[in-house]
């Protein structure tokens, strides 16, 4: 199975400020790469998916890069609403479906 | 709009077997796979498996082999996941999620299952 590496697993920023998050897989996955918001409480969002793609509604301070095996979350202002723990997820559409989720990052307020 | 809603919280002794329904609206059901994910209580997000809504075919991770059965009616526009032999360890959120190409949306609005004696 392919493994993610999310880092890191806590970080702290002012409103306002440039925040990255990053992710490596085990393997080269190409742009499989997916990037997922969850509020407390609440079912994750999908904010970017095949590395950099941003999903439809979502604010475009939010972006995405990478490919391979080592792939960036970025956030260029960090605003109130955006406190939540972020997860990359991996996915291999090639029979067996193999899917991978990173440890996720929790992002708090300075 | 695209909805999935997801049965209610159960509450199960260990060794028996738990069944959450997930029931679609707003797109062609058969169009889509849906993924099933779970999350321990503190914990991240773990794949537990999917099921095409178009031919039944289904994936299960390795982990859960044998323990979980993936299923749709679409009749009635509705995946299932049933999880038997339940542990304490099995204690989480279940969520279902509308699988495109890419990525997970949306998704619904997770079912607590809680195993204990």
């Amino acid at each position: 199975d392919i493994q993610m590496t999310q880092s890191p697993s806590s970080l702290s920023a002012s409103v306002g400020d440039r925040v990255t998050i990053t992710c490596q897989a085990s393997q080269d996955i190409s742009n499989y790469l997916n990037w997922y918001q969850q509020k407390p409480g609440k079912a994750p969002k999908l904010l970017i998916y095949d590395a950099s793609n941003l999903e439809t509604g979502v604010p475009s301070r939010f972006s995405g890069s990478g490919s391979g095996t080592d792939f960036t979350f970025t956030i260029s202002s960090l605003q109130p609403e955006d406190i939540a723990t972020y997860y990359c997820q991996q996915y291999d559409n090639l029979p067996p479906l193999s899917i991978t989720f990173g440890q996720g990052t929790r992002l708090e307020i300075k | 709009q695209v909805q999935l809603v997801q049965s209610g919280a159960e509450v199960k002794k260990p060794g028996a077997s738990v069944k959450v329904s997930c029931k679609a609206s707003g797109y062609t059901f058969t169009s889509y796979g849906i993924s099933w994910v779970r999350q321990a209580p503190g914990q991240g997000l773990e794949w537990m498996g999917w099921i095409s809504a178009y031919n039944g075919n289904t994936n299960y991770a390795q982990k859960l082999q044998g323990r979980v059965t993936m299923t749709t009616d679409t009749s009635t526009s509705t995946a299932y996941m049933e999880l038997r032999s339940l542990r304490s360890d099995d204690t989480a959120v279940y969520y279902c999620a509308r699988k495109g190409w890419a990525g997970f949306d949306p998704w619904g609005q997770g079912t607590l299952v809680t195993v204990s004696s």
